[in-house]
């Protein structure tokens, strides 16, 4: 089983559509839990930072983590074009000097 | 807002040559990462550094490759004998303290002729 997967996409939705992502993970160990979005030829963004389980929301993104499941998800509200990009889901287990381990990456294209 | 930067953004090298790709964390980080892309494959980790020494690596950073943070704020990865495979998106990464996110660059593109 791979330590963390994630659905390539790619995915095309709408102008004003709400978003979801998904990722699933193996290991128990990971405490914390991110988002970043990554632009072509660009390096990897931090969009969201949870620890543990629950909910954060920071304007149009909402970020969910469910341990017992080992899920976590990414909600985008009215997506524009400009979230057109590959949204890569990661995970730390948070020691001093931690690792991230990121998924595959899904790609994503909001049409106008 | 401050950002990690590296340089150069593209670099070409012969087979079996010797490459030294750089960053700048940002600079009241202390924990720095060197992590690589494959084209088309997912952001490996390759080895993570604190306090003037390698904290972990992975099987990927053998003995062909070296970190070192020369100065109070370059962190550099090099590359002693190039080999094809090695071609791929090199990705340095910072962050401040435990508990905190890691924030990375644009990236060098490293080609492998």
């Amino acid at each position: 089983q791979k330590e963390v997967e994630q659905d390539p996409g790619p995915l095309s939705v709408p102008e004003g559509a709400i978003v979801s992502l998904n990722c699933t993970y193996s290991n128990s160990a990971f405490q914390y839990f991110m988002w970043y979005r990554q632009y072509s030829r660009k390096g990897p963004e931090l969009l969201m930072y949870t620890y543990s389980s629950g909910n954060k929301e920071d304007g149009r993104f909402t970020a969910q983590v469910d341990k017992s499941s080992k899920y976590i998800s990414l909600f985008i509200r009215d997506s524009q074009p400009s979230d057109s990009a590959t949204y890569l889901c990661a995970m730390s287990a948070g020691t001093s000097y931690d690792k991230v381990i990121f998924g595959p990456g899904t790609s994503l294209s909001v049409i106008p | 807002e401050p950002e990690v930067t590296q340089t150069p953004s593209h670099q070409v090298t012969q087979m079996g040559q010797e490459v030294i790709l750089r960053c700048v964390p940002i600079s009241n980080h202390l924990y720095f990462y060197w992590y690589r892309q494959i084209l088309g494959q997912k952001v490996e980790f390759l080895v993570s550094f604190y306090n003037n020494e390698i904290s972990e690596k992975s099987e990927i950073f053998d003995d062909q490759f070296s970190v070192e943070r020369p100065d109070g704020s370059n962190f550099t990865l090099k590359i002693r004998s190039t080999k094809l495979e090695d071609s791929a998106m090199y990705f340095c990464a910072s962050k401040q303290r435990q508990g905190q996110p890691q924030h990375f660059g644009d990236g060098t593109r490293l080609s492998i002729l």
